[in-house]
């Protein structure tokens, strides 16, 4: 059982090129998540989905945009990079039964920085 | 508006020393869910603890153990004859439940980096 896998681990980007990180889920969780880590910012909310075909915004979407075709997978692409958007991103899913919230399941994360 | 404060930024400790990591919370849902989070310096998130906001109950896991109380929107988080292998970086955080829509959002804490020398 593999939880939540995170691709790539590190990455490099130049200013202005964009990229997919990709993040796949073995549970069967309806819920996805992506989040970024900043020093001393704690973790961000970038946008999140509730189901295949349903997406929707965090607190931090600038620059950022999703898709949900599936339940395994929930990419997320960078459209033009910025330095600012240097940070280390994770990947969570969870599921809910009858409004209960369970924990989120993280990926590894990936350590991505724009030069 | 949702919020979750924890205060302190760094802790260091000597090793066998007990510890308690603060979290208070902001939410206007009555129901909702805490949760802990430790960062080790491999940078993965592990899951350490849920707790939803009707049971108060504290509870013990080991040299672990966590208060909840909800009359001061608190949450924290104590290490019992801490260890090297505590050292981390610990995250607070607060989802609430709702029916259909952003019920798995977490909101975190800034965390607080713990240091136990030997």
């Amino acid at each position: 059982n593999a939880g939540v896998t995170q691709t790539p681990k590190f990455q490099v980007l130049k200013t202005g090129q964009s990229m997919t990180l990709q993040c796949a889920q073995d549970m069967n969780h309806e819920y996805m998540s992506w989040y970024r880590q900043d020093p001393g910012m704690g973790l961000r909310l970038i946008h999140y989905s509730v189901g295949a075909g349903i997406t929707d915004q965090g607190e931090v979407p600038n620059g950022y945009n999703v898709s949900r075709s599936t339940t395994e997978d929930f990419p997320l692409r960078l459209l033009s990079a910025a330095p600012s958007q240097t940070s280390v991103y994770f990947c969570a899913s969870s599921y809910s039964y009858g409004g209960r919230n369970t924990e989120a399941f993280f990926g590894q994360g990936t350590r991505l920085t724009v030069v | 508006a949702q919020k979750v404060t924890q205060a302190q930024t760094e802790i260091s400790v000597v090793e066998k020393e007990d510890v308690t990591l603060d979290c208070v919370y902001e939410t206007r849902d009555t129901t909702y869910y805490l949760f802990w989070y430790k960062q080790p310096p491999s940078g993965e998130l592990v899951f350490l603890i849920r707790r939803n906001s009707f049971d108060e109950q504290n509870e013990i896991s080991g040299r672990y153990s966590w208060n909840f109380q909800k009359s001061t929107s608190s949450f924290n988080f104590t290490i019992t004859a801490s260890q090297v292998v505590d050292s981390a970086v610990y995250f607070c955080a607060l989802s609430e439940a709702r029916y259909g829509g952003s019920q798995g959002n977490l909101i975190f804490g800034k965390g607080t980096k713990l240091s136990v020398k030997p």
